[in-house]
């Protein structure tokens, strides 16, 4: 079963559009991290964020912003006043600390940001 | 720091032959990992390490893939022989130790065309 599923394969949207990328997690154990890489047209991933399981609070960074729900075991970020350098993959990850360092990786949103 | 060095970053080679991509993790990591991104397939993990052991190798496709780790500052992963369909990017990432809750950081990657 897939651990980590993003369900929105590619999304477009027009310059300074607000766009929320959906990650939805399964897990049984207590103790997870997860994370949020972008990936942009030149191939590099580049982190993005990390939150564990028991720091509910949303973070904000500048234009982006994380909302992590354990009650729907979600952890969505939205690109506020998206901008053509927003344009790449995005990948959530998770992290379960009884794997060890095991990564599961989603299958990504292609992100087009049109100016 | 320089961050996580791979080489080559593109390697064009005929089927058949053997490849050799290598992997310096940033100083200081104790987690290295091997990733295979595909179209097809995604962002796939081949194995991971931990304090130059190999902990989990389960995502190996074949006995055509070997990994090493000799010592804390250099990976090699070899594909012999090598088939069109390990045609693919190759990532190599480190963490800083065990239990999960810490980010990879991602080389820039290999691009392998086996032709």
């Amino acid at each position: 079963a897939q651990k980590v599923t993003q369900a929105q394969t590619e999304i477009s949207v027009v310059e300074k559009e607000d766009v929320t990328l959906d990650c939805v997690y399964e897990t049984r154990d207590t103790t997870y991290y997860l994370f949020w890489y972008k990936q942009p047209p030149s191939g590099e991933l580049v982190f993005l964020i990390r939150r564990n399981s028991f720091d509910e609070q949303n973070e904000i960074s500048g234009r982006y912003s994380w909302n992590f729900q354990k009650s729907t075991s979600s952890f969505n970020f939205t690109i506020t006043a998206s901008q053509v350098v927003d344009s790449a993959v995005y990948f959530c990850a998770l992290s379960e600390i009884g794997t060890g360092n095991q990564f599961y990786f989603g299958t990504g949103t292609s992100l087009t940001v049109i100016p | 720091d320089a961050g996580v060095i791979q080489s080559p970053r593109h390697e064009v080679t005929e089927m058949g032959q053997e490849v050799t991509l290598r992997c310096k993790p940033i100083s200081g990591h104790n987690s290295l990992f091997w990733y295979r991104q595909t179209m097809m397939r995604g962002l796939e993990l081949l194995i991971y390490f931990n304090n130059n052991v190999p902990i989990d190798d389960s995502g190996m496709p074949e006995d055509r893939f070997s990994a090493k780790m000799p010592n804390a500052s250099f990976s090699t992963l070899k594909i012999q022989p090598s088939e069109p369909r390990d045609s693919a990017v190759y990532f190599c990432a480190s963490s800083l130790d065990g239990g999960g809750n810490n980010e990879q950081f991602f080389g820039p990657g290999t691009r392998l065309t086996v032709l």
